[in-house]
């Protein structure tokens, strides 16, 4: 049971490239989630999916898409990377109703 | 909306004493809790939750928490500190019940001194 897997574990862009970060789950969760962590700022929250063909915008949804293919997967895509958005980014999945998350290893990602 | 408040970026405990984090919460309606412990460059864990049954949570690794309402507060204690307690703890509230997103506090980075 390998819980919430997330690829890449590290990623260095450059200003204006893209990327996707990729993200599953196998405990059948309704919910997905996408955050960023940032020294002293806590874990806020970017998107999430509260079941399978919904998605919606939480704090700081600004600069990116997601998508949430099926009911496993949920990816964060990031269209034109600011240095701004150098962050570690976690992902996180929760039963319907139950509100415990659980999240993945997290990507390091760096916007030069 | 719903948020918590956890005060003291770091917190310097000697290995043997007693940790407290403390967290305050402002909600509108009858709040779940939750403290999650992030070891280095590691993903969140689930430390305890708070649901309305028991005030008294007890959670993994030694550690529980009380929710008071009077207070308005859900503070996370350890009696005895060991080295592996090093790591960063979260509270978080959940801000609506049921739906499944939750608002994170800053985070408290937890030193233990030998």
């Amino acid at each position: 049971n390998a819980g919430v897997t997330q690829t890449p574990k590290f990623q260095v862009l450059k200003t204006g490239q893209s990327m996707t970060l990729q993200c599953a789950q196998d405990m059948n969760h309704n919910s997905m989630y996408w955050y960023r962590q940032d020294p002293g700022m806590g874990l806020r929250l970017i998107y999430y999916s509260a079941s399978e063909g919904t998605t919606d915008k939480g704090e700081v949804p600004n600069g990116y898409n997601v998508s949430r293919l099926n009911k496993r997967e949920f990816s964060l895509r990031l269209e034109s990377a600011a240095p701004s958005q150098t962050s570690v980014y976690f992902c996180a999945s929760s039963a319907y109703q139950t509100d415990t998350q659980y999240f993945g290893p997290g990507t390091r990602l760096t916007v030069l | 909306a719903q948020s918590v408040t956890q005060l003291g970026s770091h917190v310097s405990v000697s290995e043997g004493a007693l940790v407290l984090l403390r967290c305050n919460y402002s909600s509108s309606v009858p709040p779940y809790l939750f403290w999650y412990v992030q070891y280095p460059n590691q993903g969140l864990q689930l430390l305890l939750k708070y649901t309305s049954a028991a005030t008294l949570v007890k959670g993994i690794n030694g550690f529980e928490a009380e929710f008071k309402k009077s207070e308005t507060s859900f503070h996370l204690t350890k009696p005895s500190a060991h080295m592996r307690d090093a790591a960063e703890y979260f509270c978080a509230v959940s801000v609506t019940p049921g739906n499944n997103r939750l608002a994170f506090g800053k985070g408290n980075q937890v030193v233990v001194i030998p």
